[in-house]
This record gives structure tokens, C-alpha cells and sequence, in this order.
């Protein structure tokens, strides 16, 4: 069966340190791959996309890798802030589907 | 310039009676979405609406739920003889072109809160 996995655990780090987000997926062949933050009470909110022949993208303090081999992507926040905590989804686009299809997400908690 | 909008914020409702939720998309937008957010859950498609273009209604869990997309603007999802599982976050997006290939990003509404007693 098709599965976009995301840890439902929170992440809980110290400010200044790196967040690492993961996210797995089984039986898709993504052509992109999208991250989105999300606030309690609000819509999410577009990030990054990263596509199939991408390795690493990057913005500002946000890097994102897409390796189809192990059909994973890491989601990582440098120099973290207690204002980079929110919920992380990620979403792949398919190539046999036009639909976002997303994770669950992961809430990210970054304390002073 | 506006970003999506979605009425009511929250929505309280007897179990059985209808609710509609409204989504007012980004304008130029030509591509619109409906999700479902369960407390702690991911975002479970609903149905998709591009152009003129047959929606795909593929994700609607039940015939209780229908949308419309009105002069390819504003939509309204309808939820008939509600039950307490309806109870959940309804989310809009929209975009600027959702056709396969593109990569448009997908712009949130904040949310209508449904809470069905």
C-alpha cells in the first residue's frame, strides 16, 4: 500500500541547534516533493519543493534533501529559533496522480 | 493583495442537521482544493477542482459530502445529515494552475473549525 510516513512523536531541540524532520514514503514515484509549516489555528504554509532529480535544495536556513533510493527526504532547520516551532508536513506530487498527497506531520519544539 | 479566505471560522452543529462551508480563493487562482484535518492528523484530500474541468471528487468519504466551485471562483462544500466523525479542520487551498506537471504551490485558507455534538 501507498504510506507518506512522518514521525508522530514531537521533536523537541535547544535553540541554536539543528532540527532534522524525516519523511518516508512507500510505493510513489514522486516527481516533487513539497514541506509546509503549519501553525495551531492556521492553514499551511508553502516552504520548499524539492523535484526527483534534486539532491538538495536550499533557503536561507531551511536545507532539504530528496533521496529516491531510500524514497526519503530530510527536512533540516539551521541556527533553530523558538519561532521555528511549529508542525512540519511534507507532500508528494505523484506521476500517476494530480494530487498533493501529505504526511501527518511533525510538531518541532525549540526551546530558549 | 488577499490571501484565501474560508467562512465560518468555527461551526457548531446538531448531528443530522447540513452545514455549508464557503472558500473564497485566491483570485486568478485557477485551481481549487478541499481537505480534511482530524485533531493530530495529516491533510486528507477532499476534492479538486481545476478550470473548467470535471472535479475530482475521488476523496469524498461519503455521499453526504458534494462541492461546488460557482463562475470558477468561490466554492461551497456541503456536508448533509452531519455525524460527530464530520467533526474535524475543513481546509481550502487554491492555485494557480494545478495541471499535472506544474509544480504550483498551494496557497491555505486558515480553516473552518466543525464540530458536530
Amino acid at each position: 500500500s501507498q504510506k507518506i510516513e512522518q514521525n508522530s512523536e514531537a521533536l523537541n531541540i535547544q535553540e541554536g541547534k539543528t532540527a532534522t524532520l524525516t519523511c518516508n514514503y512507500t510505493n510513489y514515484s514522486p516527481a516533487y516533493l513539497q514541506w509546509y509549516r503549519q501553525d495551531p489555528g492556521r492553514g499551511p504554509v508553502f516552504l520548499l519543493l524539492i523535484r526527483e532529480n534534486e539532491k538538495e535544495k536550499r533557503k536561507e536556513r531551511l536545507k532539504v534533501t530528496f533521496d529516491t533510493t531510500l524514497k526519503q527526504s530530510l527536512f533540516h532547520i539551521t541556527a533553530s529559533q523558538p519561532a521555528d516551532s511549529a508542525t512540519y508536513l511534507c507532500a508528494l506530487l505523484s506521476y500517476n496522480t494530480d494530487k498533493l498527497i501529505f504526511g501527518t506531520g511533525t510538531r518541532l519544539q525549540v526551546f530558549p | 493583495g488577499a490571501g484565501v479566505s474560508q467562512s465560518p471560522s468555527n461551526k457548531v452543529t446538531e448531528k443530522g442537521k447540513d452545514v455549508e462551508l464557503r472558500c473564497d480563493p485566491i483570485s486568478g487562482h485557477t485551481a481549487l482544493y478541499w481537505y480534511r484535518q482530524r485533531l493530530g492528523q495529516g491533510l486528507e484530500f477532499l476534492i479538486y477542482f481545476q478550470g473548467n474541468s470535471a472535479p475530482d471528487k475521488s476523496g469524498l468519504p461519503s455521499d453526504r459530502f458534494s462541492a461546488e466551485r460557482t463562475g470558477g471562483s468561490v466554492s461551497t462544500l456541503t456536508i448533509q445529515r452531519t455525524q460527530q466523525e464530520d467533526s474535524a479542520v475543513y481546509l481550502c487551498a487554491s492555485s494557480l494552475d494545478g495541471t499535472r506537471g506544474r509544480t504550483d504551490t498551494q496557497y491555505f485558507g486558515p480553516g473552518t473549525r466543525l464540530t458536530v455534538l
